[in-house]
């Protein structure tokens, strides 16, 4: 995606904690995204940030760096259906969402 | 039930034949998007529709036509398409344009194969 970047790959064990970072170079910045997509399906909404600090929702959370340019996704007590691809996804160009390539997370047993 | 509906789930057509992809939402939104997702490539937005007007058209060949005729409906119409257009087509809808953190919802999504 545009100027942004993420890993493409991460394997994490079931029950543990992984951190999915994001850095992006944009103007007009007005907000993050997170989706989850499981292979062979659409996207779907994980966390919307548009101040600096952390948005916490059950498992999931969201940080953001604006200054930094940065955030990442936590997630905690890792599940099987976890498996999929994570999307961050800054809102730039009045107000429209441009998405990275996406973090491919495995969760092994 | 996403709210956000397509149809055809699957398509497969020849290189030669005309066809459309249908997109409806049920969730009152006034922000319309096509993307595509080729396989292991990121979503690349394709078209967006704001109040009906085209707002966004990122240099997307011409065989590939989209149609706005109200906030609920978006078709996107394919012509002599080439094999690499082989891919999942994706539509989204959001309240407005995504400002103000509006959440895009995505329909299901159309497979396209073309033969």
């Amino acid at each position: 995606g545009q100027n942004i970047d993420q890993p493409t790959e991460m394997t994490a064990t079931e029950g543990a904690i992984v951190q999915i970072n994001c850095t992006y170079q944009t103007s007009g910045f007005n907000g993050l995204f997170w989706y989850q997509q499981h292979a062979g399906e659409a996207p779907t909404f994980l966390s919307y940030n548009v101040l600096d600090g952390l948005e916490e929702k059950g498992r999931f959370s969201s940080f953001l760096s604006r200054s930094k340019g940065y955030s990442y996704l936590l997630l905690k007590e890792l599940q099987m259906k976890d498996s999929a691809s994570y999307l961050c996804a800054p809102i730039i160009n009045a107000g429209k969402s441009t998405f990275g390539d996406g973090t491919t997370l495995t969760v092994k047993p | 039930e996403t709210g956000v509906t397509q149809t055809p789930r699957h398509l497969v057509m020849g290189m030669t034949n005309k066809k459309s992809l249908k997109c409806e939402q049920h969730l009152g939104h006034n922000a319309m998007y096509w993307y595509k997702q080729s396989a292991k490539k990121p979503l690349e937005l394709m078209f967006v529709y704001s109040l009906e007007e085209r707002v966004e058209n990122n240099s997307v060949p011409s065989r590939f036509s989209p149609e706005c005729p109200n906030s609920s409906h978006l078709f996107l119409h394919l012509h002599t398409l080439q094999p690499e257009d082989s891919a999942l087509y994706l539509c989204a809808s959001s309240l407005t344009l995504t400002q103000g953190g509006n959440t895009i919802y995505f329909g299901e999504g159309s497979w396209l194969t073309v033969v």
